[in-house]
């Protein structure tokens, strides 16, 4: 069945350090890949996206991901953590035979910590 | 511009009782998602429409929850009778087109049934 994973339910980090979010999908067909952040309180807000062309995409905040067909991995990183930072992220794919509708990972609460 | 508008930001009712929620999409959007959110379950699509038709309700819970789209500019989602297991955060998001997969959300309702 086709599915986005991301390990980590939690992850934690000292401000400054390297943030690494994991994601992987399920697909027969490389799909389009999509990280979202949600702040307490607040909607879903789009960071970065890939679709065709280069693979590694960068987005708002200093994010970046890399899309590795090989390992079907989208992980999203950013050098230097900020207190900022500290949100709910979401890795979402869009899916053969799934219309336009994007299926989601089950979400990743990032901590920075001083 | 303005953004998905989502009302009423909260919402608190008495379980048995009628809740609508109502979403209005960025202007121009021509696709529109239904979603909840709870601790236990995540996020998950309850049902999108491209052009104010309804394409996959797959994940309407149960016959108490229904939709509408009556024009591109409007949805409505109602729960009748509402149960306290109903409880979570509503959003609402839209994408340009029915080819588009960039979702773009709502700040959400969040649903209280006591």
């Amino acid at each position: 069945a086709q599915s986005v994973t991301q390990l980590g339910s939690h992850v934690s980090v000292s401000e400054g350090a390297l943030v690494l979010l994991r994601c992987n999908y399920s697909s027969s067909v490389p799909p389009y890949l999509f990280w979202y952040v949600q702040y307490p309180n607040q909607g879903l807000q789009l960071l970065l996206k890939y679709t065709t062309g280069a693979t590694l995409v960068k987005g708002i905040n200093g994010f970046e991901a890399e899309f590795k067909k090989s390992e079907t991995s989208f992980h999203l990183t950013k050098p230097s953590a900020h207190m900022s930072d500290a949100a709910e992220y979401f890795c979402a794919a869009s899916l053969t035979g799934g219309g336009n509708k994007l299926t989601f990972g089950t979400g990743t609460q990032l901590k920075v910590e001083l | 511009d303005a953004g998905v508008i989502q009302s009423p930001r909260h919402e608190v009712t008495e379980m048995g009782q009628e809740v609508t929620l109502r979403c209005k999409p960025i202007s121009g959007h021509n696709s529109l998602f239904w979603y909840r959110q709870t601790m236990m379950r995540g996020l998950e699509l309850l049902i999108y429409f491209n052009n104010n038709v309804p394409i996959d309700d797959s994940g309407m819970p149960e016959d108490r929850f229904s939709a509408k789209m009556p024009n591109a500019s409007f949805s409505t989602l109602k729960i009748q009778p509402s149960e306290p297991r109903d409880s979570a955060v509503y959003f609402c998001a839209s994408t340009l087109t029915p080819l588009s997969y960039e979702q773009y959300f709502g700040p959400g309702t969040r649903l209280t049934v006591t």
